[in-house]
This record gives structure tokens, C-alpha cells and sequence, in this order.
């Protein structure tokens, strides 16, 4: 089955810096890549996600890139502000069955 | 738009217990999936149910079982509680299984603690 991997399990980022997040997967025949961010108390909320038929896709200050060659996909938040501190969670799936593998979690923390 | 719903919020149950979760998935939407998240950790799928019945399951143990409704909400059985069942239960709906990649959309969960 899939096996999705991130990293880093922690990242703490100054405010107005920018904060990447990477993960790795193993089925090649995955090629539906949504991201999550979970709050304290809260469900995972997505925030943005991505298809095996593009390599990049924005939307404001949050953009997501793929490699499917290498099998990685990567989260990027640039500008980044207090309310982005949470856990971020990626995922990987074969579009249409919805179901996903999650990552481990990055915790995100934007210091002040 | 009424989001995913679940219920209780939390609950305390006892090892050899059994106990169910509710979930109504977000109008218009016919899928529930069951996610058990466990401390620290990323979500594991444990089923999907589509138009009643199941859909896909992950790697969870036979007293794990599920039910959906006509009104496409949802209620996840677990039978003969152990310790280690003792995690966040996420229930997400979406559009439909088949139809491309529905965004997954999840409710707050429910915290259950085994003792």
C-alpha cells in the first residue's frame, strides 16, 4: 500500500519568512495530493491540493509543487503570520477513491 | 452549508466496552470516511461508506464496523475496546466516490479514552 512520508516533524519560522514542508510517497499510481491544516481542538481543514497533471498550483500566499518523477511534493507558505501555527498534514491518494494516506504531521510555529 | 457533525465530542469508555460514533456528513455530500488519529500522528483511514454500504476498508480488526444511513450520516462501531483504540475519530464526507478527487471535508472529531 501507500507509504507517505514528511518531513520536518517540527519547523519553527519567524514571522513574515516563508516555511516549506516536504513529503515523499511510495505508489506511483497515486496522483491526487490535497494538503491539511489541523488546529488545536479542530479537524484537518484543506487548504489547498494538487493533481498528478500539474506541477504547480497557488493560491495567495500558500503553494504546493510536485515532482512525480521523484515521487515528492512540497507545501509552501510564504509571508508566513501568527495564524498559520498548526500541524500540517499531507496526503496522497488515486484520484476518485478519496482515500487517503496521511503524513505524520509538521508543527508548524510562526514566532512573533 | 452545514459542515460534518459528529458526536459526542467526547467520551470515556472502559477496556472490553463497546461503543458507536455518529457522524451527518455535509449537505449534499453521499460519502463518509472514518479516520482514527492517534496522538502525535497523521490520520489512518478505516472505511469509506458509499450509497450504504462499505466502500474500501484499511488495516483495522474485524470489531471495527460501520453503518450508513439513507440520509447518508454515518455511525462507526467498535466492539471490545482496548487500550490502544484510544485516539481522536475523524468522520470527512465528500461528493461521491468514483466522481474525481472530492475534497475530503472533516468534522472536529470525537476524543475516545479507553481505561
Amino acid at each position: 500500500g501507500e507509504n507517505v512520508e514528511q518531513h520536518p516533524s517540527t519547523l519553527s519560522v519567524q514571522e513574515g519568512d516563508s516555511a516549506v514542508i516536504k513529503c515523499t510517497y511510495s505508489d506511483s499510481a497515486s496522483n491526487y495530493f490535497p494538503w491539511y491544516k489541523q488546529e488545536l481542538g479542530k479537524g484537518p481543514q484543506l487548504i489547498i491540493d494538487i493533481r498528478s497533471n500539474v506541477g504547480e498550483k497557488k493560491d495567495q500566499r500558500i503553494a504546493v509543487t510536485l515532482n512525480k518523477t521523484a515521487k515528492h511534493f512540497s507545501l509552501h507558505i510564504t509571508e508566513t503570520q501568527p495564524e498559520d501555527s498548526a500541524v500540517y498534514f499531507c496526503a496522497a491518494s488515486i484520484e476518485g477513491n478519496e482515500k487517503l494516506t496521511f503524513g505524520t504531521g509538521t508543527r508548524l510555529t510562526i514566532i512573533p | 452549508e452545514t459542515g460534518v457533525t459528529q458526536s459526542p465530542t467526547h467520551l470515556i469508555k472502559t477496556r472490553g466496552q463497546q461503543v458507536t460514533l455518529r457522524c451527518s456528513s455535509q449537505s449534499g455530500h453521499n460519502t463518509v470516511s472514518w479516520y482514527q488519529q492517534a496522538l502525535g500522528q497523521g490520520p489512518q483511514f478505516i472505511f469509506q461508506y458509499y450509497r450504504e454500504e462499505e466502500n474500501g476498508r484499511g488495516n483495522f480488526p474485524p470489531r471495527f464496523s460501520g453503518l450508513q444511513f439513507p440520509n447518508y450520516s454515518s455511525e462507526l462501531n467498535v466492539n471490545a475496546l482496548e487500550l490502544d483504540d484510544s485516539a481522536l475519530y475523524l468522520c470527512a464526507s465528500s461528493l461521491g466516490a468514483g466522481r474525481g478527487s472530492s475534497p475530503l471535508h472533516f468534522g472536529n472529531g470525537t476524543r475516545l479514552t479507553v481505561t
